[in-house]
């Protein structure tokens, strides 16, 4: 089976526009996570989703940020008005359960310019 | 927010020398893990330590857990140039469906 897909893997944007990275999951796993990473930097927490539970939205950084989970399957993180600071590498992960490793994808690096 | 702080932030040693990282937070967790990150890509999960466990081993690398300091470290004995990378500890908070928070990583330098 193949790991956790992103796409694109990079993205070059101009500033005001939007855009949307997208997340292939593991097949079968629950969790599914969004954190953002700028250069040097630790992971930021943005997004959680477990199940069918409602999501853990308490890390985007505002409401120009916004992700769905179709299906239970494939996740689309959304930025609108991109600004210069949102600029980072934007990491999906998923997890078999919410007590199990995480599996990341390579992520999607974002340019605002 | 709750969040792991590793120690030191960057560490630089020679080839067969052991490395130690030491991770700190701040509440009760049900679980804390260490993943390793090369060159900006997706990090990879290395080894998970229960809140009830002390010590783990895997290979060249251990982790030991101690719940009423609330820290951890890990261990890579006999380095190698290839574990040149950032490490993080990750950490659960007790409770239902919460989420894996990050801490800032250490830069591993290993060189020959």
């Amino acid at each position: 089976g193949a790991g956790v897909s992103q796409s694109p893997s990079n993205k070059v944007t101009e500033k005001g526009k939007d855009v949307e990275l997208r997340c292939d999951p593991i097949s079968g796993h629950t969790a599914l996570y969004w954190y953002r990473q700028s250069l040097g930097q630790g992971l930021e927490f943005l997004i959680y989703f477990q199940g069918n539970s409602a999501p853990d939205k308490s890390g985007l950084p505002s409401d120009r940020f916004s992700a769905e989970r179709t299906g239970g399957s494939v996740s689309t993180l959304t930025i609108q008005r991109t600004q210069q600071e949102d600029s980072a590498v934007y990491l999906c992960a998923s997890s078999l359960d919410r007590n199990s490793p995480l599996h990341f994808g390579n992520g999607t690096r974002l340019t605002v310019t | 927010s709750q969040q792991g702080e590793e120690d030191p932030q960057a560490l630089s040693i020679q080839e067969g020398e052991n490395a130690t990282m030491n991770c700190s937070y701040k509440t009760s967790i049900n679980n804390l893990q260490w993943y390793r990150q090369n060159s900006g890509r997706g990090l990879v999960h290395l080894i998970l330590i229960r809140s009830n466990e002390r010590e783990k081993h895997s290979g060249r690398l251990r982790v030991t857990l101690d719940t009423s300091k609330k820290s951890s470290s890990l261990l890579i004995t006999a380095s190698r140039a290839a574990d040149t990378a950032s490490y993080f500890c990750a950490t659960r908070l007790t409770g239902t469906a919460s989420k894996l928070t990050f801490g800032t990583g250490t830069r591993l330098q290993v060189t020959l």
